[in-house]
């Protein structure tokens, strides 16, 4: 079993929908969460950076963390044919500085 | 500053040559990764520097794999006698070791990545 889990879709919604995307974990022990978006033939790209359990805003993007459920979701707002890209979840440890543990990625297509 | 720099882009070897990934990070970043991402899953660590010092390796780095950053600036990642298993793309990230946000306490150290260097082994 992985130790990040996420769902590869594809997820598709029309423009305007909000999309909701989540993330599973096993390792209690993590404490930096983030939200990376990639597109087609190229590196991820920082979205959201969260410490710890709350939620976080940032725009469109809302990001929120449930350590105690082991869990992480990204919400994103009115969105835009833009968006449609895949979405990374990652972790990490507080003292492991860049070894991230990413998910899989979710595909997400928003339609016109 | 442009960012995170790979090159070449896409590299198209034969089973058993050796290749080279050169990576320039952003100049004021003093730690570099390089990751590795196949097709339909998320980038695995492989290696991190902080200035010229190697301070860890995973076990997906077999002795095929060498990675160097001399003097604390560029880095590569050369494979040696590629296999097929070796096609992917290699991505290069840095970050500086001062939190970005110290609002988000002490260890925010956040990741930037270059566009990657895609390895095509036939």
């Amino acid at each position: 079993q992985k130790e990040v889990e996420q769902d590869p879709g594809p997820l598709s919604v029309p423009e305007g929908a909000i999309v909701s995307l989540n993330c599973t974990y096993s390792n209690s022990a993590f404490q930096y969460f983030m939200w990376y978006r990639q597109y087609s033939r190229k590196g991820p790209e920082l979205l959201m950076y969260t410490y710890s359990s709350g939620n976080k805003e940032d725009g469109r993007f809302t990001a929120q963390v449930d350590k105690s459920s082991k869990y992480i979701s990204l919400f994103i707002r009115d969105s835009q044919p833009s968006d449609s890209a895949t979405y990374l979840c990652a972790m990490r440890l507080s003292d492991s500085w860049g070894k991230l543990q990413f998910g899989a990625g979710t595909q997400v297509v928003v339609t016109p | 500053d442009t960012g995170v720099s790979q090159d070449p882009r896409h590299k198209i070897t034969k089973r058993g040559q050796n290749v080279t990934f050169r990576c320039d990070p952003i100049s004021e970043h003093n730690r570099l990764y390089w990751y590795r991402q196949t097709l339909g899953q998320g980038p695995e660590f492989l290696t991190y520097f902080q200035n010229e010092a190697q301070l860890e390796k995973s076990r997906l780095l077999s002795d095929r794999f060498s990675a160097e950053r001399p003097k604390g600036s560029f880095s590569t990642l050369e494979i040696q006698r590629t296999e097929q298993g070796d096609s992917a793309m290699y991505l290069c990230a840095s970050s500086s070791s001062y939190p970005l946000d110290r609002s988000q306490g002490s260890g925010a150290n956040v990741l930037t990545f270059g566009a990657g260097s895609r390895l095509t082994v036939l």
